[in-house]
């Protein structure tokens, strides 16, 4: 069954410093990964998407990588923003189309 | 960008109420879903429809029920809600976009469910 594991569960930093999210699968058979973000009390807001067969997608500040022999993946924000704060989320699609999230990561920047 | 709506957003009803969550997108997706999220807590997936008159329970168990009778529409029911049914429902959409950045999956705004 494929679990999702997100490390750390929460983090607090200064603004402006560049931070790495992770997030681990247990099994390497998915046909994406998508990383979300939550604000308090709202639904998902979808920030990239990485196809099984794509290393990396970029969006800005944002920065995905995925490598599916290891089951990882990784969210690099560059010059964090207090705007930034938010619940951030990963889910695997393993093929079906019913996305399987992990317990995501609460980040506070901190002006 | 994403047109999913939820209603109601709040609510909250005393038990053996029953009560339905409205869902409704406007992309034409075929694929809907039912999330249930305690505050905190990681999302589980408790209905899902690949398309119309297509519906299966998700991972979770739940004690509601849905139905999509039309492509847009995929509203959720409770029949008799009790103090465990609190919580927070997600209900997103997805279509297949062979683009790089095609299978997006897109929620609604959420609705929250007190039970008393």
């Amino acid at each position: 069954k494929q679990e999702v594991t997100q490390i750390p569960a929460a983090l607090s930093v200064p603004e402006g410093e560049n931070l790495v999210l992770n997030c681990s699968f247990t099994d390497s058979a998915i046909y994406n990964l998508q990383w979300f973000r939550q604000d308090p009390g709202k639904g998902l807001t979808s920030l990239l998407l990485i196809q099984s067969s794509q290393r990396e997608q970029t969006s800005g500040r944002l920065n995905a990588s995925l490598d599916k022999s290891s089951g990882r993946s990784t969210l690099y924000i560059a010059a964090s923003q207090p705007g930034d704060s938010a619940t951030y989320l990963c889910a695997v699609d393993p093929g079906t189309y019913k996305y399987i999230f992990g317990t995501g990561t609460r980040l506070k920047v901190l002006a | 960008e994403a047109d999913i709506y939820q209603t109601p957003r709040y609510l909250v009803i005393g038990t053996g109420k029953k009560i339905t969550l409205e869902c409704s997108q406007t992309m034409g997706h075929d694929k809907m879903y039912w999330y249930q999220q305690d505050p905190g807590m990681e999302l589980h997936l408790i209905h899902y429809s690949y398309g119309v008159n297509s519906t299966e329970k998700g991972d979770l168990s739940s004690e509601s029920t849905v139905s999509r009778i039309r492509t847009e529409h995929f509203p959720l029911t409770l029949e008799s809600a009790r103090p465990s049914h609190t919580s927070q429902y997600l209900c997103a959409s997805s279509e297949f976009d062979p683009r790089p950045s095609g299978n997006t999956i897109y929620f609604g705004e959420g609705s929250w469910l007190t039970v008393v």
